[in-house]
């Protein structure tokens, strides 16, 4: 079957870095990214990993381990902005076609 | 400006009504996808569509019923077989999976669409 495993919530300080697990089980593993999404609003693409290590885009970064079927995001100089609803999703290929399967979400809780 | 339209906003639907929900892009993408979201879950595939006039059932279609004759829109129907549709669905698209092989999809959202029921 297919499963993606991500903390339902994290609350972290204004300023401070905070990571975002993800570990999935897939049939056919092509990539995992991550989204955003802002209460009321429409998930927003961050990043996406097919090969191993470490994407960096301004403040969040994004890795993957294959071999451990494991990714993260880290965010870093958090803002009181980047309290939002965070997302893994794993590009599978199902029979003949690409699917994005969704994490729960884990709901990030930003403190002053 | 690119992006894809959601309407209405918010719907109310009656009991034993067929309502639709409207999607259309213009970012000239060839697959688009509906997905329920419930307070404080994930995103749940409704269904999908890699290309015009075709179709696939996601996760949970059950209740629910879409059409692609053109390839800007992807209307979605609720139907009275959804016996609990309160939810706020979301519309994406993204490029056609089989062109973009391996590589990077992503997926491009409407603002949504908040069902509730009377």
């Amino acid at each position: 079957g297919q499963s993606l495993e991500q903390p339902s919530e994290v609350t972290a300080v204004e300023g401070a870095i905070v990571q975002i697990n993800c570990t999935y089980q897939t049939s056919g593993f092509y990539g995992l990214s991550w989204y955003q999404q802002h209460d009321g609003g429409a998930p927003t693409f961050l990043s996406y990993n097919a090969l191993d290590g470490l994407e960096e885009t301004g403040r969040f970064s994004s890795f993957l381990s294959r071999s451990d079927s494991y990714g993260y995001l880290l965010l870093q100089e958090l803002q009181m902005k980047d309290s939002a609803s965070y997302f893994c999703a794993v590009r599978d290929r199902v029979y003949s076609n690409y699917q994005l399967i969704w994490g729960a979400g884990t709901k990030l809780i930003i403190k002053p | 400006d690119g992006g894809i339209t959601q309407s209405p906003k918010y719907l109310f639907r009656k009991e034993g009504q067929n309502v639709t929900l409207s999607c259309e892009q213009n970012l000239n993408h060839d697959a688009m996808y509906w997905y329920r979201q419930d307070p404080g879950q994930g995103l749940r595939l409704i269904y999908y569509s890699q290309i015009v006039n075709d179709f696939q059932k996601g996760d949970i279609a059950e209740g629910y019923s879409v059409s692609r004759e053109k390839k800007e829109s992807f209307p979605l129907t609720v139907t009275s077989a959804q016996k609990n549709p309160t939810a706020f669905y979301l519309c994406a698209s993204s490029i056609h999976s089989r062109l973009s092989g391996g590589h990077q999809e992503t997926q491009y959202f409407g603002p949504g669409t908040r069902l509730l029921v009377l």
